[in-house]
């Protein structure tokens, strides 16, 4: 069972640069989420999807675009890669609209370093 | 506004030793609480949730956890750690804005043989 999967799994860029994550779930989930994760500070979400073809801001979305084109595929986009985007990314994927189907089940999460 | 404090950055225990961690959260109405773990270089995974009836709430692995409406917390427990156990926990809580998770910063957990 692949659940959900990201990659890159391990990437380093130079500032300016621009590259995109890629998330495929195989739940056929309804919901898609992309974390950031930097010690000290949990998990907190820069962007978010309910559906095909719809997006919507997490906490943090500045500096980040993402797309839903297929429902199971969730991309994140840095179009321009700056130091302060270093970091673990995580994505998630839960099954429906209701709290109580929104369990969350994780990527293994890429890990970014921005020179 | 919604939160998740967990006050412990790191706790270390002996293998063996009982385990309780500890969650606080705010939230207006009545929560719906998780908790996940990290094991190095993992993704996470769901070990337990809260959603109604029975306060004290089973999960995998062995933890169990606590919901106390009057002191706003989940605690999370374990009796007897094992060294495999040596991970990061985080406690979230379900915002009520489209099932959004929101997520304490974590509990590193050390395991002494």
């Amino acid at each position: 069972n692949a659940g959900v999967t990201q990659t890159p799994k391990f990437r380093v860029l130079k500032t300016g640069q621009s590259m995109t994550l890629l998330c495929a779930q195989d739940m056929n989930h309804e919901y898609m989420y992309w974390y950031r994760q930097d010690p000290g500070m949990g998990l907190r979400l820069i962007h978010y999807s309910v559906g095909e073809g719809t997006t919507a801001k997490g906490e943090v979305p500045d500096g980040y675009n993402v797309s839903r084109l297929k429902k199971q595929n969730f991309l994140l986009g840095l179009e321009s890669a700056a130091p302060s985007q270093t970091s673990v990314y995580f994505c998630a994927s839960s099954t429906g609209i209701t709290v109580a189907k929104n369990i969350q089940y994780f990527g293994a999460g890429t890990r970014l370093s921005v020179l | 506004a919604q939160s998740v404090t967990q006050p412990d950055i790191h706790i270390t225990v002996s293998e063996g030793a009982s385990l309780e961690l500890r969650c606080n959260y705010s939230y207006g109405a009545t929560p719906y609480l998780f908790w996940y773990v990290q094991s190095p270089g993992q993704g996470l995974q769901l070990l337990l949730k809260y959603f109604s009836g029975d306060t004290l709430v089973q999960g995998i692995k062995g933890f169990e956890a606590e919901f106390k409406r009057s002191q706003s917390s989940f605690n999370l427990r374990k009796p007897s750690v094992h060294w495999s156990d040596a991970a990061e926990y985080f406690c979230a809580v379900a915002s009520n804005q489209g099932g959004k998770l929101i997520f304490g910063q974590g509990t590193e957990l050390s395991v002494k043989p």
